[in-house]
């Protein structure tokens, strides 16, 4: 069964200060990984995804993304973070086509991300 | 303006009342998925719908139900809900299952007492 990993419930960081945030999952084939996120009071909105290809992708609002597939890691960065990045980000990964669950999207348990003027 | 709508937005019932939560998109995507959202659990799914007519478990399907008769609606029924069913619940649409954008509606927070 896939499975997501966010290790850290809560980060905080300084504005204008680096961002990471981890992501570990657990799949049997190549995994399509998203990230997601989250403002207070709104649905999910997708920043970024991965399939194939370069294993380092641009998403929106400034994020990156890396797939190490020998980590089985995706995780999420930005070099300068804003305010306004103040949310909750969830990592997920969905299953691929041909397999008995393909429709299947898991979702990490998230991180709460505080930024600090 | 593309958009998943859900209703109601907010609602507290009784145990054992039966409730349908509805969910609808103007996007014409085949694909369909119910989640529910609980603090330091993230968000896990309920049930998934690949086209009308097709729905599948996700990961925590006992207790609800769902249908989807048209492709615009997938309507989520709790049949005899319980305390341990209140929860943030959210109805996502894509054009597809696998590498496919969810669409996420503005949720739906139960509360049964």
């Amino acid at each position: 069964a896939q499975s997501v990993t966010q290790p850290d419930i809560h980060i905080t960081v300084s504005e204008g200060a680096s961002l990471e945030l981890r992501c570990n999952y657990s799949y049997g084939a190549t995994p399509y990984l998203f990230w997601y996120v989250q403002s207070p009071g709104q649905g999910l909105q997708l920043l970024l995804k991965y399939f194939s290809g370069d294993t380092l992708v641009q998403g929106i609002k400034g994020f990156e993304a890396e797939f190490k597939r020998s980590q089985s890691s995706f995780n999420l960065r930005k070099p300068s973070v804003h305010w306004s990045d103040a949310a909750e980000y969830f990592c997920a990964v969905g299953s691929s086509a041909g397999g008995t669950s393909y429709g299947k999207l898991t979702f990490g348990q998230g991180t709460i991300l505080t930024v600090h003027p | 303006e593309a958009q998943v709508t859900q209703n109601p937005r907010y609602l507290i019932t009784v145990t054992g009342k039966k409730l349908t939560v509805t969910c609808s998109q103007n996007m014409n995507h085949e694909y369909m998925s119910w989640y529910r959202q609980d603090p330091g659990l993230g968000l896990r799914q309920i049930y998934y719908s690949m086209n009308v007519e097709v729905t599948d478990k996700g990961d925590v399907p006992e207790g609800y139900k769902v249908s989807r008769k048209e492709k615009r609606n997938f309507p989520l029924i709790l049949e005899s809900p319980s305390p341990n069913q209140t929860s943030l619940y959210f109805c996502a649409s894509s054009w597809g299952a696998g590498f496919y954008e969810q669409y996420f509606g503005p949720g739906t927070r139960l509360t049964v007492t």
